[in-house]
C-alpha cells in the first residue's frame, strides 16, 4: 500500500516562496507520475502540476511561470515551489501519486499567504 | 474551451440514482476521471478512463460519455455518497489536466 506523507510551511508571506515535499511510502517511483493539486478554502479543485518518472513535467499555463515540480535525490520524494506567493494561493496543497488506474493522495496541507 | 462544466449541486434520495454531468469541448478528445471528496477529506478516485473503477470503489459508481459530456451515476445512493464530485481531464490543447467546477450531492 502507498503512503504519501506531506509537509512545508504553512504561513507566508506576499512574495515569499512555497516549498512542499511529499515522501511516498511503498510505492515505485518507476510506475507512477506524481501529482500537486491545490483547493483554496470552499472552492474548487485546481491542477497545479506533474512530474513522471523520467522527470517530465507539466504545468498549468495559469501557474507555470512561477511553479517547478521536481523529484527528490532518494527518489521516494518529490517537491512543489511556487515563489512569488500571494493572498490567492492561500489554500490546500495535496500531493499525489497515480498510475492512471490507482491513485494515493496526502494529507494536505493549509498554506496561508497573509502579511 | 479549456472549461468544464458541472451543476452546482444536486440531491438525490436514499437508494435513488443520480447522475452528475460534466461538459467540455476537450472531452471528445480525451478521458474522463471522476472524484469523489469529502468535507475535510482529500479527494478520493472513484472513476478513471470514462468508465472504469479503481479496485475498492463500489459497483454502484458507474461513468460514461457522450460527445462533448462526461457522466458519473450513483446507482443506489448511501448516506456516505453525500459529498463534492469533480471530473478531470485534459484541457484542449491535451497539454495539461483541468478539474470541472464540482457538484454537491445531497443524500436525503
Amino acid at each position: 500500500q502507498v503512503q504519501l506523507q506531506q509537509w512545508g510551511a504553512g504561513l507566508l508571506k506576499p512574495s515569499e516562496t512555497l516549498s512542499l515535499t511529499c515522501a511516498v511510502n511503498g510505492g515505485s517511483f518507476n510506475n507512477y507520475y506524481w501529482i500537486w493539486v491545490r483547493q483554496p478554502p470552499g472552492k474548487g479543485l485546481e491542477w497545479i502540476g506533474e512530474i513522471n518518472h523520467s522527470g517530465r513535467t507539466n504545468y498549468n499555463p495559469s501557474l507555470k511561470s512561477r511553479v517547478t515540480i521536481s523529484a527528490g535525490t532518494s527518489r521516494n520524494q518529490f517537491s512543489l515551489n511556487l515563489i512569488s506567493v500571494t493572498a490567492a494561493d492561500t489554500a490546500v496543497y495535496y500531493c499525489a501519486s497515480s498510475t492512471g488506474d490507482s491513485e494515493f493522495w496526502g494529507q494536505g496541507t493549509l498554506v496561508t499567504v497573509s502579511s | 474551451s479549456s472549461e468544464l462544466t458541472q451543476d452546482p449541486a444536486v440531491s438525490v434520495a436514499l437508494g435513488q440514482t443520480v447522475r452528475i454531468t460534466c461538459q467540455g469541448d476537450s472531452l471528445r478528445s480525451y478521458h474522463t476521471s471522476w472524484y469523489q471528496q469529502r468535507p475535510g477529506q482529500a479527494p478520493l478516485l472513484v472513476i478513471y478512463a470514462n468508465n472504469n473503477r479503481p479496485s475498492g470503489i463500489p459497483d454502484r459508481f458507474s461513468g460514461s460519455t457522450s460527445a462533448n459530456t462526461a457522466s458519473l451515476t450513483i446507482t443506489g445512493a448511501q448516506a456516505e455518497d453525500e459529498a463534492d464530485y469533480y471530473c478531470n481531464s485534459q484541457d484542449i490543447s491535451g497539454n495539461f489536466r483541468i478539474f470541472g467546477t464540482g457538484t454537491k450531492v445531497t443524500v436525503l
